[in-house]
C-alpha cells in the first residue's frame, strides 16, 4: 500500500532558527515528490518538486533534499520567521496508471518570536 | 490572477438538504479535482476530471457528484449530506495529469453538516 509518513507532527521554534521537516514514503513506482505549504485556512501552495534523479532544490529559504534510495525526503527551512507557521505536507506521485497522488498528514510548524 | 476559486468558504446545513459548492479556475487548466482534508489524515481524492464530459472516482467518492460541463467549472453536489461528510474541501486544477504539473488550489470550503 502506498504510504506518506512525516515526522514531526509538529514543531515549534523560536524565530531565526532553523529546522529540518522529514518525508518517508513507500510509493511505488515513483514519478515525484513534492512539499507544499499550508497557512491556517487556506489551500496548499507548492513549494518544490523533485522527480528521481534530483537530490536538492532550491526555493528561496527552502532546500528539499531526495534520496530515491532509501525513499526519504527532507524539507530545511533556514533562518525561519514568523510567517513561515504553517502545515508543510509531502506529496509523492506514482507514474502508475493515472497517476496517483498519495499525501502525507503534514508537520505543523510554528514560529514563535 | 490565476487562481482557483470555491464558493462558498463556510456552509453549514443540515443532514440530508442537497447541496453544491461550485469550483472555477482561469488558468484554462484541463485537470480539475476534488478532496477532503480531515484531522489527521492527508488529503483525500474524492473526484477528479480529466477534460470536459470526463470524470472518474478518486479513493472516496461515496455520497458525493460531480459534472463537467465547461473547462472552467467542476462543481462538487451533495444530493444528500450527512455529518460523515463534515469536512474541509479543496478544489485543485493542475495543466493536465495529477503530478505532472503543478496543482492550484482553491481556498477551501468547511462544510459543517449537523
Amino acid at each position: 500500500k502506498n504510504q506518506v509518513e512525516q515526522s514531526p507532527q509538529s514543531l515549534i521554534i523560536l524565530e531565526g532558527k532553523n529546522c529540518t521537516l522529514q518525508c518517508n514514503y513507500t510509493v511505488s513506482p515513483f514519478s515525484n515528490l513534492r512539499w507544499y505549504k499550508q497557512d491556517t485556512g487556506r489551500g496548499p501552495v507548492s513549494l518544490t518538486i523533485m522527480t528521481f534523479s534530483e537530490n536538492t532544490k532550491s526555493n528561496g529559504r527552502y532546500t528539499a533534499t531526495l534520496d530515491a534510495d532509501t525513499k526519504q525526503s527532507s524539507l530545511h527551512i533556514t533562518a525561519s520567521q514568523l510567517s513561515d507557521s504553517a502545515s508543510y505536507i509531502c506529496v509523492v506521485t506514482s507514474n502508475f496508471g493515472n497517476e496517483k497522488l498519495t499525501f502525507g498528514t503534514g508537520t505543523r510548524l510554528t514560529i514563535i518570536p | 490572477e490565476a487562481q482557483v476559486t470555491q464558493n462558498p468558504r463556510y456552509l453549514i446545513t443540515v443532514t440530508g438538504k442537497k447541496l453544491t459548492v461550485t469550483c472555477s479556475q482561469n488558468m484554462n487548466h484541463e485537470y480539475m479535482s476534488w478532496y477532503r482534508q480531515d484531522p489527521g489524515l492527508g488529503l483525500r481524492q474524492i473526484y477528479y476530471s480529466m477534460n470536459v464530459e470526463v470524470t472518474d472516482k478518486g479513493d472516496v467518492p461515496e455520497g458525493y457528484k460531480v459534472s463537467r460541463k465547461e473547462k472552467r467549472n467542476f462543481p462538487l453536489i451533495l444530493e444528500s449530506p450527512s455529518p460523515n461528510q463534515t469536512s474541509l474541501y479543496f478544489c485543485a486544477s493542475s495543466l493536465y495529469g495529477q503530478g505532472g504539473t503543478e496543482a492550484f488550489f482553491g481556498q477551501g470550503t468547511r462544510l459543517t453538516v449537523v
